[in-house]
């Protein structure tokens, strides 16, 4: 069974980067058995699900491309360490507005298509000084 | 504004047939398959349909199926543990982007 767990501080002061790790187990992040997006997702509160960004791994390859959402790109870095089973978000620049819940998900390839099939438990994000 | 659009609220009687819309169009649902997430009183989300595959551990009165640029979960036989938030997620090209619909909130009467 695939398990995700988020991790990183509760409070970030406005304007500071927020660093979040997901740590996967369960099974390896660059399994040999197939590819896979990593993404973070966030959801503030009372309102919908919003798409972070994304990056790749398949078999132990160390091209790991990444998506990013426009709206967020230029503030977004997803990063990944293979010999941790974690993978990373860095977001600069953070406001009120990024306050929120932070979930990291796995992608996985059903019938051609990638699909979140596992989610983290979430991580509460509160931007305030 | 979502990508896709779905109910913003639906509701059933235990042992209705309640079935859940998602609508987008050929950048999205009309190319890839699409996701549903069922999230109970703001717990994390947990994922319901794989397209029209059901994940290991879901139980199969969940039923998924696409028709053009729609997709829809059908849940046949309504519990009460049914009662959450579901939301219909899916890969869209021409935004480059992961989209998700608005989500549905079902209520079990």
């Amino acid at each position: 069974q695939v398990q995700l767990q988020e991790s990183g501080p509760g409070l970030v002061k406005p304007s500071q980067t927020l660093s979040l790790t997901c740590t996967v187990s369960g099974d390896s992040i660059s399994s040999n058995s197939g590819s896979y997006y990593w993404s973070w997702i966030r959801q503030p509160a009372g309102k919908g699900l919003e798409w972070i960004g994304r990056i790749y791994t398949s078999g132990g390859t160390n091209n790991n491309p990444t998506n990013y959402n426009p709206s967020l790109k230029s503030r977004v870095t997803i990063s990944i360490d293979m010999s941790k089973n974690q993978f990373s978000l860095n977001l600069s620049s953070m406001t009120a507005a990024d306050s929120a819940i932070y979930y990291c998900a796995r992608g996985a390839r059903f019938n051609g298509n990638y699909i979140f099939d596992y989610w983290g438990q979430g991580t509460l994000v509160t931007v305030s000084s | 504004q979502s990508a896709l659009t779905q109910e913003a609220s639906m509701s059933g009687t235990v042992g209705q047939k309640v079935t859940l819309s998602c609508t987008g169009n050929t950048n999205n649902i009309g190319s890839y398959a699409v996701g549903w997430h069922q999230q109970i009183s703001h717990g994390a989300p947990k994922t319901v349909m794989l397209g029209n595959s059901l994940p290991s551990g879901i139980p199969d009165r969940f039923s998924g199926s696409k028709s053009g640029t729609t997709a829809s979960l059908t849940i046949s036989g309504l519990q009460p543990e049914d009662e959450a938030d579901y939301y219909c997620s899916t890969w869209d090209y021409s935004l480059s982007a992961w989209v998700f619909g608005g989500g549905t909130r079902l209520t079990v009467l």
